[in-house]
This record gives C-alpha cells, sequence and structure tokens, in this order.
C-alpha cells in the first residue's frame, strides 16, 4: 500500500491549459514537498510546505498543504512545453523518522 | 543549491559481475545518504538509509548481501551492486543530507545500470 497516492497518473494536455495534480494520504505529514523529474536525470526540488493550509506560489505553479496535514495539490496555470516531467510528491511522517515517502507520481505531458 | 553527483551515470555488466556506484556531496557534509531505485515511468523507492560511519539501515524486502552500501566518510556512499542480474537493471539515484532531519535533502543524477 503506497502512503503517497498521487492522481492523476497520467496527463496529456495542450499548451495554455491548467492543471492540478492531487497528493493524497490517510497519514499526517510534519512536511511535504514537490519535486520534478525529467527522464535520466534525479529529481529537482520544487518546493516545501510545513504549515497546514500553506499555500506557495512559484511563478506559474501554485502549491497548497492540507489544513490537516495528509494532502497536497499542485496547480500550474497556462502549461508550458517546458513544465513536461514526472512530477512527485514527497513528505516526512510525523514521528516517521529519517525517511522522506514519496508519491506514486503524476507523469504530465505539454504539447504544442 | 547544495550539489550531488554520481559516477558514473550509466553502467553496462555482463549478469554475474558486480558494479559499485559512488554518491558524493560536493559542497556540504552528508551525514545520512540515502539511496533509492526506480523504474521506467514509476517513483522512488527507497532502498536503505546511510549514517556515516554507520552501517546501512535497509528497507524490507532489500536483500544487504546483494546491495552493499558503505558511508566512510562525510562526502562519501558507495552502493554496490553484488553479482548483478538483468532484474537488478534500472535507475538508481542517491540524495544526501545533513545532519538534522529538517534540513534539504538533495538528489544525485541518477545512475542508468543495464545488466546483460
Amino acid at each position: 500500500t503506497q502512503l503517497l497516492e498521487q492522481s492523476p497518473q497520467f496527463l496529456s494536455i495542450q499548451e495554455g491549459e491548467n492543471l492540478t495534480v492531487y497528493c493524497n494520504s490517510s497519514s499526517v505529514f510534519s512536511s511535504l514537498q514537490w519535486y520534478r523529474q525529467e527522464p535520466g536525470e534525479g529529481p529537482v526540488l520544487l518546493v516545501t510546505v510545513v504549515t497546514g493550509g500553506e499555500v506557495k506560489k512559484l511563478k506559474r505553479l501554485t502549491f497548497q498543504f492540507g489544513d490537516a496535514r495528509k494532502d497536497s495539490s499542485l496547480h500550474i496555470t497556462a502549461a508550458q512545453p517546458g513544465d513536461t516531467g514526472l512530477y512527485l510528491c514527497a513528505g516526512h511522517l510525523t514521528g516517521g523518522g529519517n525517511k522522506l515517502t514519496f508519491g506514486t507520481g503524476t507523469q504530465l505531458k505539454v504539447e504544442l | 543549491g547544495a550539489v550531488v553527483s554520481q559516477h558514473p551515470s550509466r553502467v553496462i555488466c555482463k549478469s554475474g559481475t558486480s558494479v559499485k556506484i559512488e554518491c558524493r556531496s560536493l559542497d556540504f557534509q552528508a551525514t545520512t545518504m540515502f539511496w533509492y531505485r526506480q523504474f521506467p515511468k514509476q517513483s522512488l523507492m527507497l532502498m536503505a538509509t546511510s549514517n556515516e560511519g554507520s552501517k546501512a539501515t535497509y528497507e524490507q524486502g532489500v536483500e544487504k548481501d546483494k546491495f552493499l552500501i558503505n558511508h566512510a566518510s562525510l562526502t562519501l556512499s558507495t552502493l554496490t551492486v553484488t553479482s548483478a542480474h538483468p532484474e537488478d537493471s534500472s535507475f538508481y539515484i542517491c540524495s544526501a543530507r545533513g545532519a538534522s532531519r529538517t534540513d534539504t535533502q538533495y538528489f544525485g543524477p541518477g545512475t542508468r545500470l543495464t545488466v546483460l
């Protein structure tokens, strides 16, 4: 059983469209991070959220941490082909020690 | 930001041979290093956690005698895949973090292992 479920698993959209990726769990996380990974490379950290209800913006990307710290979302406005990649949420479970638990991943493809 | 390197970036080996992958933190002391495995189009799966100077802690289902991890210094950890088989072919990614659990975890660029 995966602790962090992401949806959708795959998403193919046209340039200019908006999209939202969800990251859900039944467990509480002390912090949650979003990464983007391109083929053949390691994941690159986009943002870290630590407070329930927190919203962070990074240019066209908006990240939200759920009030109960069990879920998060990533919203991309006016997607561009450069946004294509594997988006991964990951978090530290409350009382979970060292481990960073990764979500199931969302593969995004933005076409011209 | 901090940089983590991996070497080699790609390796092809014959079945039955052993392969060593290096992970280095270039500008910070990595008290804790993590090794992940990733299959195509899937997420990262944690294999083991290592603290400098200590034995690695392996996740359930990961064979410690097959995936040997050494973290002898604060800037270097190695993963040796012993007696590799085709099913060990995968993308191996390391990450490194400072002493505090709240420190940022930096990821390496990954190593593509192909076992023929």
